[in-house]
């Protein structure tokens, strides 16, 4: 298993500025996936973060929005750039266990913004 | 392509109802088939899972079996608690885990 945590846990931002969200895992781990989760709705899969490479975005993302980084096998950030109340979402860390195919979670991150 | 579909909601329950939340899915192969819950202000967890065709996944008085013949994955649970009150999502996932599907998510509120 993994233990996953993220920060901040939730954050009000106002329109036109950007927030970074720190993912960190309690072991090394080849890829980290960001989710996003709108209200009510279900999980939207944003990139795939891999360790010393470009992140793999997809359909309907794109990096000078949702810019993510990743310098170590136990470490990445999403930051979500210049915030529309549409971003208000929230935004969830996961990293898969290959052996059971078991995804887990951190306890997400729930933006509003203003 | 690869797609879960799941009842949708919200259901709202009586304590020690009995609960069946339907999963459909669609995809070629054996994909390992998972229930995740998300309670209200967190993450989501690993609930149950089945790898297999026929396989049986059970936590916390929930069950689901893989059922290739009609690819469903329902959930169900012969007594349910207020705590249960969450939001239960159906997925399936290929290569480890590193491409995962999930579906609308079913919210259940379970009322005394």
């Amino acid at each position: 298993s993994a233990v996953i945590s993220q920060k901040p846990s939730r954050d009000i931002c106002q329109r036109g500025t950007s927030l970074t969200i720190q993912c960190q895992v309690d072991s090394q781990v080849t890829m980290m996936f960001w989710y996003r989760q709108q209200p009510g709705q279900s999980l939207t899969l944003i990139a795939t973060a891999n360790q010393g490479s470009e992140a793999t975005y997809e359909s309907g993302f794109v990096i000078d929005k949702f810019p993510i980084s990743r310098p170590n096998l136990t470490f990445s950030t999403l930051t979500v750039s210049n915030m529309s109340p549409e971003d208000s979402s929230i935004y969830l860390c996961s990293v898969a266990d290959r052996n059971t195919g078991e995804l887990f979670f951190g306890e997400g991150s729930r933006l509003t913004v203003l | 392509g690869n797609s879960v579909t799941q009842m949708e909601g919200p259901v709202t329950l009586s304590e020690e109802a009995f609960l069946t939340i339907n999963c459909t899915y669609t995809a070629t192969g054996y994909p390992s088939l998972f229930w995740y819950v998300q309670y209200p202000g967190e993450g989501l967890q690993l609930l149950l899972k089945a790898t297999k065709a026929d396989d049986k996944g059970s936590n916390k008085g929930f069950e689901a079996t893989y059922r290739k013949e009609t690819t469903s994955f329902h959930l169900e649970k012969g007594s349910v608690q207020v705590s249960d009150s969450a939001v239960y999502f159906c997925a399936l996932s290929w290569a480890n885990g590193n491409q995962f599907y999930f579906g609308t998510g079913t919210s259940l509120t379970v009322i005394p």
